[in-house]
Formats: C-alpha cells, sequence, structure tokens
C-alpha cells in the first residue's frame, strides 16, 4: 500500500516568513496530493491540492510543487501569519474513490 | 464543500459499553469513510462505509468491533463496541462527492472511556 512521509514534524518561523513541509510517496499509481490544515481542537480542512498532471499550483500565499519523478511534493505558505500556526498533513492517493494516506503531520509555529 | 454532521460531538463512556457515532452529510457523496485520530497523532482510517454493503475494513480493525453502516448515501454509523480505554480518540466520517476527488470532514467525535 502506499506510505507517505512528511517531515519536519514540528516547524517554527517568525511571521512573514517563508515555511516549506515536505512528502514523500511510495506508490507510483498516486496520482493526487491534498493538503490538509488542522487547528487545535477542529476538523482536518483541505486547504489546497495538485494532481499529477500538473507540477505546481498557488493559492494566494501557499503554493504545492510536485515532482512525480522522485516521488515528492511540498507545501509552501509565504509571508506567515499568526493564524497560520496548525498542524499541516500531507496526503496522497490515486484519486477518485480511492483511499487517501496520510503523512504524520507537522505542526507550524508561526511566532509574532 | 460539503456539509458534513456527526452525532454526538463528544460522550464519555464506560468499559465494556458499546457507542454509535452517526454521520449525515447534505448530499449524496460517493465515498464515506471512517478515520480515528488520537491525541497528536495523523488520521488513521479504519473503514470505508459502502453504501448497501459490508464495510471494507483496514488492518487491524475488525467488524466486530467497529461495525459500519451505510442505509443511503448520505448516512452512516459507526459503533464501538465493547470498548477499553484504549479506544479513547477522535472519531471522523468524511466523504467524497461524487465525480471530485476533494474529501472532507465531519466535526468529530471525542470519546473517552473510563
Amino acid at each position: 500500500g502506499e506510505n507517505v512521509e512528511q517531515h519536519p514534524s514540528t516547524l517554527s518561523v517568525q511571521e512573514g516568513d517563508s515555511a516549506v513541509i515536505k512528502c514523500t510517496y511510495s506508490d507510483s499509481a498516486s496520482n493526487y496530493f491534498p493538503w490538509y490544515k488542522q487547528e487545535l481542537g477542529k476538523r482536518p480542512q483541505l486547504i489546497i491540492d495538485i494532481r499529477s498532471n500538473v507540477g505546481e499550483k498557488k493559492d494566494q500565499r501557499i503554493a504545492v510543487t510536485l515532482n512525480k519523478t522522485a516521488k515528492h511534493f511540498s507545501l509552501h505558505i509565504t509571508e506567515t501569519q499568526p493564524e497560520d500556526s496548525a498542524v499541516y498533513f500531507c496526503a496522497a492517493s490515486s484519486g477518485g474513490y480511492q483511499k487517501v494516506t496520510f503523512g504524520i503531520g507537522t505542526k507550524l509555529q508561526v511566532i509574532p | 464543500s460539503a456539509v458534513i454532521s456527526q452525532k454526538p460531538s463528544r460522550d464519555i463512556c464506560q468499559r465494556g459499553t458499546s457507542l454509535t457515532i452517526q454521520c449525515q452529510v447534505d448530499s449524496q457523496v460517493t465515498m464515506m469513510f471512517w478515520y480515528r485520530q488520537q491525541p497528536g497523532q495523523s488520521l488513521t482510517l479504519i473503514a470505508t462505509a459502502n453504501q448497501g454493503s459490508e464495510a471494507t475494513y483496514e488492518s487491524g480493525f475488525v467488524i466486530d468491533k467497529f461495525p459500519i453502516s451505510r442505509p443511503n448515501l448520505t448516512f452512516s454509523t459507526l459503533t464501538v463496541s465493547n470498548m477499553s480505554p484504549e479506544d479513547s480518540s477522535i472519531y471522523l466520517c468524511s466523504v467524497v462527492r461524487t465525480s471530485s476527488y476533494e474529501q472532507y470532514f465531519g466535526p468529530g467525535t471525542r470519546l473517552t472511556v473510563t
């Protein structure tokens, strides 16, 4: 089955700096890579996703990149703000109606 | 996105008892899943709830312990049976809309077993 590795497990950045979270996956059939943000006590929220036919996708201060050859994908948050503090999960699936496999999560702390 | 509700939002139960968690979605969805998330941990898939048939369980999870029903396309239940303190966790249902890759989560049920 799919195995998703995520690092770092914790990340502290100063407000305004950038944050990068990296993930690798094992199943070459995976073609859908969502990212979730989970604030304390709340449900995971889908914040951005990327499909294997795209190398990069941006949404305001958030961007994801995908390298299919190396089987890794990354989340980039620019101009971080205190409200970006949360746990971020990467995930991978073979898309459509297939189950999603999650990474262990990265606890991001943005220091004002 | 999808509007997903879960009941109860939290419960404290005694060892040896069972709890049934309900998940309701505002519109028809293709896939419904049940996850467990222990404090500070990632999301672990328990099973895929199949409409009108037996759920598909992941390794380490069995039907006798976590029976699941899905009588229609918008509703599912997960029962945690014969509970022990190790079952204390947050249980989340999740859905994938028809013709979409996007997966959304319910608000979760926080279960404490004493």
